[in-house]
């Protein structure tokens, strides 16, 4: 997996747009940014992947810089069931497949009300 | 639409017994997943099988575990002679390719407790 880079942990504002940044500056041509949160000790949940656009979904933006070295996951507007751990991944492409999805410690968001 | 199934969500076992997890894909989807996450940690892939195939165990423990999803059936995460620090959340995720973008669809985990 190209190696990713994320703060420990974030705070934002309820009601407030949240701005999660993730470095991948290691990353291939062909190699998707996903973004996952887990709430509390439920099961991981997907949020959105990109590749080279920005992408917007009923859940949260993202934005791909156009070297795509980093991105940033947006919450429009946070909520406090938004607090959770983010994780950003781009799991290596080979052999026409993609590999497996390799978590790392991800940003912990605290939503404040 | 049921999501991914997993059960049982609580599993209690005593030092040396067996654990067995079981995991339903969701409808149409052919690709299986099983992560393990102890307590306070993150979460750490083990086993990605395909109907009837293991096709990475890179992260199973060499001994006392095993995995299978046969061509009828869940896939059935099998834990032998447990030992308390197997006690951890198990999640089980599946996807309908790996072809370009691939979407894993988490279940709800099944928590293991070894007393």
């Amino acid at each position: 997996d190209a190696k990713t880079t994320q703060p420990p942990s974030m705070d934002c504002a309820e009601g407030r747009a949240a701005n999660l940044p993730c470095n991948h500056s290691t990353i291939s041509g062909n190699e998707y940014v996903y973004w996952y949160r887990q709430i509390h000790s439920q099961g991981p949940q997907y949020i959105i992947h990109g590749l080279k656009n920005n992408e917007t979904n009923e859940m949260a933006s993202l934005i791909i810089t156009e070297d795509r070295k980093s991105s940033t996951l947006i919450l429009p507007h946070a909520t406090l069931r938004d607090t959770a751990v983010y994780y950003c991944i781009a799991p290596s492409y080979y052999g026409g497949s993609q590999g497996n999805l390799i978590f790392g410690k991800g940003t912990k968001l605290s939503v404040k009300p | 639409n049921a999501g991914v199934m997993q059960n049982p969500r609580h599993l209690v076992r005593r030092r040396g017994q067996e654990a067995r997890l079981r995991c339903s894909p969701m409808k149409g989807h052919s690709h299986v997943y099983w992560y393990r996450q102890l307590p306070e940690e993150g979460l750490k892939f083990m086993v990605y099988l395909q109907k009837e195939n293991i096709i990475d165990e890179s992260g199973m423990p060499k001994e006392r575990f095993s995995a299978e999803f046969p061509k009828e059936g869940p896939s059935i995460l099998r834990i032998q002679q447990v030992v308390r620090g197997d006690s951890a959340a198990y999640f089980c995720a599946s996807s309908p390719t790996i072809s370009g973008a691939n979407v894993l669809t988490f279940g709800a985990g099944s928590r293991l407790t070894v007393l």
